[in-house]
């Protein structure tokens, strides 16, 4: 079975502040992409990344960075300087190559940054 | 270009109705998919169209839910005899192909609210 956890639930923070958004998962799979998506209040998810289980390098853009573990099957991701903007849910996701390339969500953490 | 297009954004229905939810992928995509969004929750897959067939349908509730998509562009989500616990945002996500490494592109989706 295909699973992905996030264990935060909502996360409050300063503007200006760092904050890391955990993601763990669960696949038989060898080959896999993992995801992440940002979905503001508009609602719309947006993609941020995407990462296959064969590149453990880690990725920085702007102010987003992700961490990719297989060793502890996590895929966290960091927001340095936190910006009102950043307010949102994020998610997760899993496509398993054992699967017809659909995407397993976690539940999301919201993130309220504060001014 | 233009994104994902979903309608109509929101729809309210009474019970033991039906109801239709179009969904105009992003020009030249052969990979559509449905997922369901319940308040709180991640998106929830529910089927997989590559071209005009529905190669994975195995997400969809019950035989109340249908998905069709004839012309291999357009695709409609038909829920028949609706019922309460159906209300949820339904989104729509397209992708060039269905191949692993490709990223959904979402659109807007659709309020269901069923009284």
């Amino acid at each position: 079975a295909q699973k992905v956890t996030q264990a935060q639930t909502e996360i409050s923070v300063v503007e200006k502040e760092d904050v890391t958004l955990d993601c763990v998962y669960e696949t038989r799979d060898t080959t896999y992409y993992l995801f992440w998506y940002k979905q503001p209040p508009s609602g719309e998810l947006v993609f941020l990344i995407r990462r296959n289980s064969f590149d453990e390098q880690n990725e920085i853009s702007g102010r987003y960075s992700w961490n990719f573990q297989k060793s502890t099957s996590s895929f966290n991701f960091t927001i340095t300087a936190s910006q009102v903007v950043d307010s949102a849910v994020y998610f997760c996701a899993l496509k398993g190559s054992g699967n017809t390339g659909k995407l397993i969500f976690g539940q999301g953490t919201t993130l309220q940054v504060k001014p | 270009g233009a994104g994902v297009s979903q309608t109509p954004s929101n729809k309210v229905t009474e019970k033991g109705k039906y109801v239709e939810l179009r969904c105009d992928p992003i020009s030249g995509h052969t990979a559509l998919y449905w997922y369901r969004q319940s308040l709180g929750q991640g998106p929830e897959f529910l089927i997989y169209f590559q071209g005009t067939g529905a190669a994975d349908d195995s997400g969809l509730p019950n035989d109340r839910f249908f998905a069709v998509r004839p012309e291999g562009s357009v695709s409609t989500l038909k829920i028949q005899r609706t019922e309460r616990g159906d209300s949820a945002v339904y989104l729509c996500a397209s992708s060039p192909t269905g191949q692993l490494y490709n990223e959904q592109f979402f659109g807007p989706g659709t309020r269901l609210t069923v009284l």
